[in-house]
């Protein structure tokens, strides 16, 4: 499957507890995305990178998260001391360089739950 | 701000029964107006993009259509694989980092055999 592949799919943690999700992108994509998803709504941005560079980040990336992409390739979305409001699906999503990509694919996510 | 709206929220079809999703949108310079599917659990799956008004695109039994202000997504003759959530994202072509996607809140599907 050459698609974006996100690891783990499922993370149950206790409230205060950090986590940390991998997203790698579909091959030779440049551009990488995390949203985050809650049940009954549509995705919401969280940040972007191009290459090893993030460019935007949203007001919803509190100073809990941190969000890295070290060489370029794959991506960490970090969430320090967990709350019971963190729970959703992270998604993450890459797009092709240059103006040929116009299209962002998206992974399978990764489901959070703090109990 | 860019927004995105859909309605309805949720559509119960009959099988065969043909209907229409919308998607309202506000946005600075429109890019590219995205549909995708959505599966329980799942991530979006790409479906179509439309790039200016008057465009349509299609796909099995889905068509989409764009307006200078909204979006349809046309189920003809539906199935029950056709049962998802149906997603509307707008692009914003004008001082957008990475040309993020805002999303709808989405339209869920269901179709009964």
């Amino acid at each position: 499957d050459t698609g974006v592949s996100q690891n783990p799919r499922h993370k149950i943690t206790k409230r205060g507890q950090n986590v940390t999700f991998r997203c790698d992108p579909i091959s030779e994509h440049n551009r990488l995305y995390w949203y985050r998803q809650t049940l009954g709504q549509g995705p919401e941005f969280l940040t972007y990178f191009q290459n090893e560079a993030q460019l935007e980040k949203s007001r919803l990336l509190s100073d809990r998260f941190s969000a890295e992409r070290p060489k370029g390739s794959f991506s960490t979305l970090e969430i320090q001391r967990t709350e019971q409001g963190d729970s959703a699906m992270y998604l993450c999503a890459s797009r092709p360089p240059g103006l040929s990509g116009n299209t962002i694919y998206f992974g399978e996510g990764s489901w959070l739950t703090v109990v | 701000e860019d927004q995105v709206t859909q309605s309805p929220e949720a559509l119960r079809l009959q099988e065969g029964e043909s209907s229409s999703l919308n998607c309202s949108y506000t946005v600075s310079g429109l890019r590219g107006l995205f549909w995708y599917r959505q599966d329980p659990g799942k991530g979006p799956e790409f479906l179509f993009t439309l790039y200016s008004a008057g465009e349509e695109k299609e796909k099995e039994r889905l068509k989409a259509t764009l307006t200078k202000k909204e979006s349809f997504l046309h189920i003809t003759a539906p199935k029950p694989e056709d049962s998802a959530t149906y997603l509307c994202a707008v692009q914003a072509g004008l001082k957008a980092a990475g040309n993020k996607l805002t999303f709808g809140g989405g339209t869920r599907v269901l179709v009964k055999p």
